[in-house]
């Protein structure tokens, strides 16, 4: 069986950082592309980032170019986002899920991040 | 990467249809076979039910169906069912490897 569990959300300050975690099992994780999508509170999906299944390339909505990096552990089955210089529209549940066909098949359970003085 | 267009609600009767459409550009739906719709119920992760346009994943009801025509893709859900009562989003393809969610539909079930 497939599971995507994501952690590491919580409260960050306007400005700060915060890395969110992916923890894949039921599959092989080396051959999927990966994806991290956000939702805001009240709205709509929005994808953020994808990253190719040996991690040499990645790409990135705008809104978060230079400031979110995605990346994975092969080895340890885990997909990274790492976010800096966070904003309050950053706030938002985010969830991995593999990438294939252009959809997303298989989806975490979501972390929330909330940016907030 | 603005997101596509999709109406706020849509709603039938059980056992009637409903058809959500989906509206971008000739830079992401009218240029890929790549849209794809989710159902969302509340608190939940979003569900993958149509992708490459008309392919339904294994497990999902043959009451869902996709289709598209120029820059404007269509999910139709036939005989709906209470369970179906839940928000859906498409997405497409739209270039150098990013992706554009539509805005959302809510489908009640009256």
């Amino acid at each position: 069986e497939v599971q995507l569990v994501e952690s590491g959300g919580g409260l960050v300050q306007p400005g700060g950082s915060l890395r969110v975690s992916c923890a894949a099992s039921g599959f092989s994780f080396n051959s999927y592309w990966m994806s991290w999508v956000r939702q805001a509170p009240g709205e709509g999906l929005e994808w953020v980032a994808n990253i190719k299944p040996d991690g040499s390339d990645t790409y990135y909505v705008d809104s978060v170019k230079g400031r979110f990096t995605i990346s994975r552990d092969n080895a340890e089955n885990s997909l990274y986002l790492q976010m800096n210089s966070l904003r309050a529209d950053d706030t938002a549940v985010y969830y991995c899920a593999t990438s294939a066909s252009h959809s997303w098949s298989y989806w975490g359970q979501g972390t929330l991040v909330t940016v907030s003085s | 990467q603005s997101a596509l267009t999709q109406p706020p609600s849509a709603s039938a009767s059980p056992g009637q249809s409903v058809t959500i459409s989906c509206t971008g550009t000739s830079s992401d739906i009218g240029s890929y076979n790549t849209v794809s719709w989710y159902q969302q119920h509340p608190g939940k992760a979003p569900k993958l039910m149509i992708y490459e346009v008309t392919k339904r994943p294994s497990g999902v009801p043959d009451r869902f169906s996709g289709s598209k025509s120029g820059n404007m893709a269509s999910l139709t859900v036939s005989g709906l069912q209470a369970e179906d009562e839940a928000d859906y989003y498409c997405s497409s393809y739209a270039a150098s490897v990013t992706y554009v969610f539509g805005t959302g539909t809510k489908v009640t079930v009256l």
